[in-house]
């Protein structure tokens, strides 16, 4: 169990348009997800947290109307890089915590997004 | 800001030889995961550690928490070249939220 998917899995767009990633969590019902940005050969990076039903929490220094997160439901969150620019190109990874239980995070398989 | 040191952050060895990642802090944290990447990929939780002094193994992989819950190892033996990949220790100080160390690439030469 525990098993988190992104859609898609890459996605090539063009200077200011809108790009919509997907993550679910296909075997169980995560009321906490998250999303993070990771460069090549370095750690991930904590862009916000998504609560089902709620306001996503955004880091510090992360534009809320430029990565709007929805989590509209246990299963499901997306975030939609509005107007995306060559520099939002990266590599985003989404994961989700379980409704009970411990706190671990599962993670899924990433989404490389390239802006031209 | 609660920071983890991980080091080294790269590692290049022969086959069969054996490493040690450590992640240190000077926070406490109520429990600290470790994780593998390979590129491309999302990572996979290898491992959580959640009480102080504790040791679990998986395989050739040793993972200790520290008494004071402040640091962690994790012990390769005999690497092989299927251990080659990014790997990322992770504590959670309370809360849901996992501060990331900056990661571990390991490479295993054959």
């Amino acid at each position: 169990g525990a098993v988190v998917s992104q859609h898609p899995s890459w996605v090539i767009c063009k200077s200011g348009t809108s790009v919509k990633i997907e993550c679910r969590s296909l075997d169980f019902q995560a009321t906490t997800m998250f999303w993070y940005r990771q460069f090549p050969k370095q750690s991930l990076m904590l862009m916000a947290t998504s609560n089902e039903g709620s306001k996503a929490t955004y880091e510090q220094g992360v534009e809320k109307d430029k990565f709007l997160i929805n989590h509209a439901s246990l299963t499901l969150s997306t975030l939609t890089v509005t107007s995306a620019h060559p520099e939002d190109s990266s590599f985003y990874i989404c994961s989700a915590s379980r409704a009970s239980g411990s706190h671990e995070q599962y993670f899924g398989p990433g989404t490389r997004l390239t802006v031209t | 800001t609660q920071l983890l040191e991980q080091s080294p952050q790269f590692l290049s060895i022969q086959e069969g030889e054996n490493l040690t990642v450590y992640c240190n802090s000077s926070s406490v944290f109520s429990s600290l995961q470790w994780y593998r990447q390979e590129p491309g990929e999302g990572p996979v939780l290898l491992v959580t550690v959640v009480t102080g002094g504790e040791v679990k193994k998986l395989k050739r992989l040793t993972f200790q928490f520290g008494d004071a819950r402040k640091d962690s190892s994790l012990h390769i033996t005999a690497a092989q070249p299927g251990d080659t990949g990014l790997y990322l220790c992770a504590g959670e100080p309370s809360g849901n939220k996992l501060v990331f160390g900056a990661g571990t690439i390991l490479r295993v030469k054959s």
